[in-house]
């Protein structure tokens, strides 16, 4: 059993490309969650997704979007990547409802955009 | 609002000594906290939750709601405690609110 993975584990990228990171859990959990994380900053939400087929925004949604077809998969993809995107990004999933909610991390994509 | 604060951005402490991490949290309601925590090179994993009154790796906290703090404790630090380590409330859209982190630094 992985858990969760991602991929790529570290990517360099122009600004104004495209960029999609992939993740995927094989814990078939109902919610899936993107976050940044930044220097001095922490964890910030992107997107999120509490079921298959619906997403909603997190607290820095801005220049990203995010699909979920099915229950494994949660893409993020940057459609035209600019510098101050720099940052590891980290996919997440968890159980809900679960009185604990606890949420498992994916060992982290670190994205530089120049 | 809903927000934590983690007031240190690096606390070192040697080897031995008593560590406490800060954490502060404003939410209406029961709030449900965690911590988490980041070992070099690791992913992000759940240390404890405040439900489950447990004590992981020697690390205990205690949910003070008069003073809304979730402080983390440890008697004595080891050099294996050298972690980023985040605090974290759960609101009732079952999201995860992450303090800024704190890392831990323990010196020899």
């Amino acid at each position: 059993i992985a858990g969760i993975t991602q991929a790529p584990t570290s990517q360099i990228l122009a600004a104004g490309r495209r960029m999609t990171l992939r993740c995927t859990q094989d814990m078939r959990h109902n919610a899936m969650y993107w976050y940044r994380q930044d220097l001095g900053l922490g964890l910030r939400l992107i997107h999120y997704s509490n079921t298959a087929g619906t997403t909603g925004k997190g607290e820095v949604p801005d220049g990203y979007s995010v699909s979920r077809a099915n229950t494994d998969d949660f893409p993020l993809t940057l459609a035209s990547a600019v510098p101050s995107q720099t940052s590891v990004y980290f996919c997440a999933s968890s159980d809900i409802p679960s009185s604990y909610n606890e949420q498992f991390f994916g060992p982290g994509t670190r994205l530089t955009v120049l | 609002a809903q927000r934590v604060t983690q007031p240190e951005k690096l606390l070192s402490v040697f080897k031995g000594a008593p560590v406490e991490l800060k954490c502060n949290y404003s939410y209406s309601g029961s709030p449900e906290l965690f911590w988490y925590v980041q070992y070099s090179r690791q992913r992000l994993q759940l240390l404890l939750r405040h439900i489950s009154r447990e004590s992981i790796k020697g690390f205990t906290a205690d949910l003070n709601k008069g003073e809304t703090s979730f402080h983390l404790k440890k008697p004595f630090a080891q050099e294996e405690d050298s972690a980023m380590y985040y605090c974290a409330l759960r609101n009732r859209d079952d999201k995860i609110i992450f303090g800024k982190g704190t890392r831990l630094h323990i010196l020899p």
